[in-house]
């Protein structure tokens, strides 16, 4: 069964407003990954969180990696059109190198 | 320098033959992986190897195998192709075990289709 639940499936916004994605496992995650992939393409890494209660910036986006290392979340702060794709997580579960990604966010930005 | 590259980057099959999906990473990594991403389903992954000589079952093996052909390279067979195959099939790549940031490098991938 699917280790890493991520939601929602889909998000459209209008150019400007905020966006968020959420995953959570059920099982305490080594670490966690976001990938960004746009259509038609591969994923592409974003970041990695290792840490309890970590929180790390990149420009507008903003990731975090809960408490109890069961949850993560990325959000993107006035979504500009180049953010379109979509989102994936993916969490290490007892390894730090193997991984199970959510079945992602496609967030689609209304110019 | 051109990271992981895959072949072919298209393929279509008939139910029965096999094939091998080649993969090779310039980037001196120790692990590679093989992923499918099937619609709605995000990536799953099949087969990982974390050193060269060694490989591992992921989430969904059943109906491939996989060969570890030195630290460069990483194939993926399919010995009798099903229609449940058809996906997009990526190889990736991490910096050395061991460390603590295991960013993964994806290849272009390859669509494959089984009638």
């Amino acid at each position: 069964g699917q280790q890493v639940m991520q939601i929602p499936q889909y998000q459209h916004v209008q150019e400007g407003e905020d966006f968020t994605t959420y995953c959570n496992s059920s099982t305490t995650l080594s670490n966690i990954q976001w990938y960004k992939q746009r259509p038609g393409g591969h994923p592409v890494f974003l970041i990695q969180l290792v840490k309890s209660g970590e929180v790390k910036k990149q420009k507008r986006l903003t990731f975090q990696f809960g408490e109890a290392k069961k949850n993560s979340s990325l959000h993107i702060t006035a979504t500009q059109t180049t953010d379109v794709g979509t989102y994936f997580c993916a969490g290490a579960i007892y390894n730090f190198n193997k991984f199970y990604f959510g079945s992602g966010t496609k967030l689609n930005v209304k110019p | 320098n051109a990271g992981v590259t895959q072949t072919p980057k298209f393929q279509v099959l008939k139910t029965g033959q096999s094939m091998t999906l080649q993969c090779a990473q310039d980037m001196n990594h120790n692990s590679m992986y093989w992923y499918r991403q099937d619609p709605g389903m995000g990536l799953r992954l099949i087969y990982y190897s974390a050193s060269e000589g060694t490989t591992d079952k992921g989430e969904v093996p059943n109906g491939y195998n996989v060969s570890r052909l030195n630290k460069r390279e990483f194939s993926l067979r399919l010995e009798s192709a099903a229609p449940s195959q058809t996906s997009v099939y990526f190889c990736a790549s991490s910096r050395p075990v061991g460390g603590t940031y295991n960013e993964q490098f994806f290849g272009p991938g390859t669509r494959l289709t089984v009638l």
